[in-house]
């Protein structure tokens, strides 16, 4: 089974909008992180937000927020305000059980494209 | 000047030849990684130390090793390449110091063909 399940291919959203990009995850740990990385079309991968398992509120960073819904097992990234340059490829990853552990396992992406 | 840094950017060479990927870092992070990325996926481990005298093979190692030659550098070998090892390689360094614990913070990446 995926770990990391992104449904969404691509997503279009006009210029000054929020989107939503999802994200489901499957783990038995109890202990899990889950990231948010922008991808743009220059290849470099850009970390945008973490959310801990044990954490009660969702993360927030500047435009991001993460809607983290643990009963759900969804980690879905919310962009607010959309700008031309969030047109990129986001990925939604996760790290199972303690920092001791590896390494993250990383969603399909979606690419997000912000009209004008 | 970027924390994480990789070389070369590109890549192109032909099946059978040793290559070599170099990654070095300023971010004084203790973990390394290597990845791939293949298009229509996500990325995928090949390898990860957690320090100098540590490496572990992650989810696709075979084909590939590493060398740990210090704390800042971390070096990954196609030690015969052959065509579907032509990918995007990232780098990635983490530190469980960090307040988003062990978050990864990644290179520019390099492209390498191989055919």
């Amino acid at each position: 089974a995926q770990k990391i399940t992104q449904t969404q291919p691509g997503m279009f959203v006009q210029e000054k909008e929020a989107v939503t990009l999802d994200c489901t995850y499957d783990t038995s740990d109890q202990s899990y992180g889950l990231f948010w990385y922008k991808q743009p079309s220059s290849g470099e991968m850009i970390f945008l937000i973490y959310q801990g398992s044990y954490d009660e509120q969702n993360a927030t960073e500047g435009r991001y927020s993460l809607n983290f819904q643990k009963a759900r097992k969804s980690a879905n990234l919310v962009i607010s305000a959309s700008q031309l340059g969030d047109s990129a490829m986001y990925f939604c990853a996760m790290r199972e059980g303690q920092t001791g552990a590896n390494n993250l396992f990383f969603g399909t992406g979606t690419r997000l494209t912000v009209i004008p | 000047d970027a924390d994480v840094t990789q070389t070369p950017r590109n890549r192109i060479t032909k099946t059978g030849k040793r290559i070599m990927l170099e990654c070095s870092q300023t971010k004084g992070h203790d973990r390394m990684y290597w990845y791939r990325q293949d298009p229509g996926l996500g990325l995928r481990l090949i390898y990860y130390s957690f320090d100098v005298k540590d490496i572990n093979k992650g989810e696709i190692s075979d084909g590939y090793s590493v060398s740990r030659q210090a704390q800042a550098k971390f070096s990954l070998s196609l030690e015969s390449a052959i065509p579907n090892q032509t990918a995007l390689y990232f780098c990635a360094t983490s530190d469980l110091r960090q307040r988003e614990a062990d978050t990864q913070y990644f290179g520019p990446g390099t492209r390498l063909t191989v055919l």
